[in-house]
């Protein structure tokens, strides 16, 4: 079975500029998860996704956003990009219920660069 | 609110040694508690999870017990391999009807041959 699909896995953007980034669950996840991690906060809640819904929020300012479509697929973007968004953007699925609470298979990651 | 506090790293040991590396948490109520690693380059793995108190979770050699009197959930393995150096992260749930999973810092682990 395949795992969690994330593109792009690098890219490099400028202040100001937006970015937009996805995530393709294991086939039957209907949560999609995502986590921002960086050498100095660590792994940092951003949302997650529940068919369809927004079911949980992190912290993180309104220029974080994101979705999540029909088929489970999942976007984030972050708009007016800060030096300090440069990281490592994980997306999670998991079937998001019932015993199996927190047990989220992870993607590689995004890895952006903002200069 | 909920936290999650791990041992330092970075930690390094010879091949067949014992390792823990302590856990523990703050939260109300009673969370399911997780170990997750990380190995070079790779997106995070669910190592083992205990989701009530004296819940003991094993993988691979490693096992964790859920001690309630002591919040915590420390990591144990009674022989290392160089194929066990990764990021290891300690981390907590909940609550239901939510994947919002508090992590601890990750407690980078390498071992030596």
């Amino acid at each position: 079975k395949a795992g969690v699909t994330q593109t792009p896995r690098y890219l490099i953007k400028t202040r100001g500029q937006q970015v937009t980034l996805s995530c393709s669950p294991i086939s039957g996840h209907r949560s999609v998860s995502w986590y921002q991690q960086t050498p100095g906060q660590g792994l940092q809640f951003l949302f997650e996704y529940f068919s369809e819904t927004q079911r949980n929020k992190g912290n993180f300012p309104g220029r974080f956003s994101g979705r999540q479509f029909s088929n489970s697929r999942s976007e984030m973007n972050v708009s007016t990009l800060e030096l300090g968004d440069s990281a490592l953007y994980l997306c999670a699925s998991s079937l998001g219920h019932g015993s199996t609470a927190g047990e989220l298979f992870f993607g590689e990651g995004s890895r952006l660069t903002v200069l | 609110g909920n936290s999650v506090t791990q041992m330092e790293g970075p930690v390094t040991l010879s091949e067949e040694a014992f390792l823990t590396i302590n856990c523990t948490y703050t939260a109300t109520g009673y969370p399911s508690l997780f170990w997750y690693v990380q190995y070079p380059g790779e997106g995070l793995q669910l190592l083992l999870k205990a989701t009530k108190a004296d819940d003991k979770g094993s993988n691979k050699g490693f096992e964790a017990t859920y001690r309630k009197e002591t919040t915590s959930f420390h990591l144990e393995k009674g022989s290392v391999q160089v194929s066990d150096s990764a990021v290891y992260f300690c981390a907590l749930i909940k609550g239901f009807g939510n994947e919002k999973l508090t992590f601890g810092t990750g407690t980078r682990l390498t071992i030596i041959p």
